[in-house]
């Protein structure tokens, strides 16, 4: 089976352009969810998809993030425009419907903004 | 705030030694505990845990929760180097239907040594 995958694996832009991060759940997967950590700090929630729509966005930290999943397949985290303080590991994780389904993890995109 | 605490922060062992990795939690709405292995890139899913009091065991690992005391701890007996990683707990609490929001602590790196 194969996991979740994130492209790119690395991403180094300078502040004030754009980047798009992807997302690509295991198939059958109809919850996707958007996680980064900041270095130095813990792994925080940024949202969460239910197939396209969006179920929770409470951690998206501003409307510099836009998130979608078109078609209720892949997703991608548009950053625009980047700023210093968005650099860290930005992981996606997608887990099956229903109660006490574990969540599992793609490799994340480290974001780095210079 | 929903609050995850792990502990230690990091820690050096011995191969052949036994660790015990601690997470306490103050989180509205406990769903249950999970424990995640981080080794180079992507998290990768250890154990669930619901019920206050059962072990949860796999090989070298066991893990268990105490719901009256917000915590659980992590178990690795005989530690092999191929234990190295950072160890993630996280609690996921109930939300609309049965829709999942993780909270992480900050982990705990552990290192085994020859």
């Amino acid at each position: 089976e194969a996991g979740v995958t994130q492209f790119p694996s690395h991403s180094v832009i300078e502040k004030g352009q754009t980047v798009t991060l992807r997302c690509d759940p295991i198939s059958g997967h109809d919850n996707l969810y958007w996680y980064r950590r900041v270095m130095g700090k813990e792994i925080k929630f940024l949202l969460h998809f239910v197939k396209e729509s969006k179920q929770d966005e409470s951690g998206m930290p501003n409307n510099r993030f836009l998130a979608e999943r078109t078609g209720g397949t892949y997703s991608t985290l548009k950053v625009q425009p980047a700023e210093l303080e968005d650099s860290g590991v930005y992981f996606c994780a997608s887990s099956q419907v229903g109660l006490y389904r574990r969540q599992y993890f793609g490799p994340g995109t480290r974001l780095t903004v210079t | 705030e929903d609050k995850v605490v792990q502990s230690p922060l990091s820690l050096v062992v011995h191969e052949g030694d036994t660790v015990t990795l601690n997470c306490s939690y103050e989180v509205t709405n406990f769903r249950s505990l999970l424990w995640y292995k981080q080794e180079k890139k992507a998290p990768t899913f250890l154990f669930m845990l619901t019920s206050s009091g059962i072990e949860k065991k796999s090989g070298r690992l066991s893990s268990i929760l105490d719901k009256k005391e917000l915590s659980s701890i992590l178990n690795i007996t005989a530690t092999q180097t191929g234990d190295s990683a950072i160890y993630l707990c996280a609690v996921d609490r109930r939300g609309t239907g049965t829709a999942s929001k993780l909270t992480f602590g900050t982990g705990t790196r552990l290192q085994v040594t020859l």
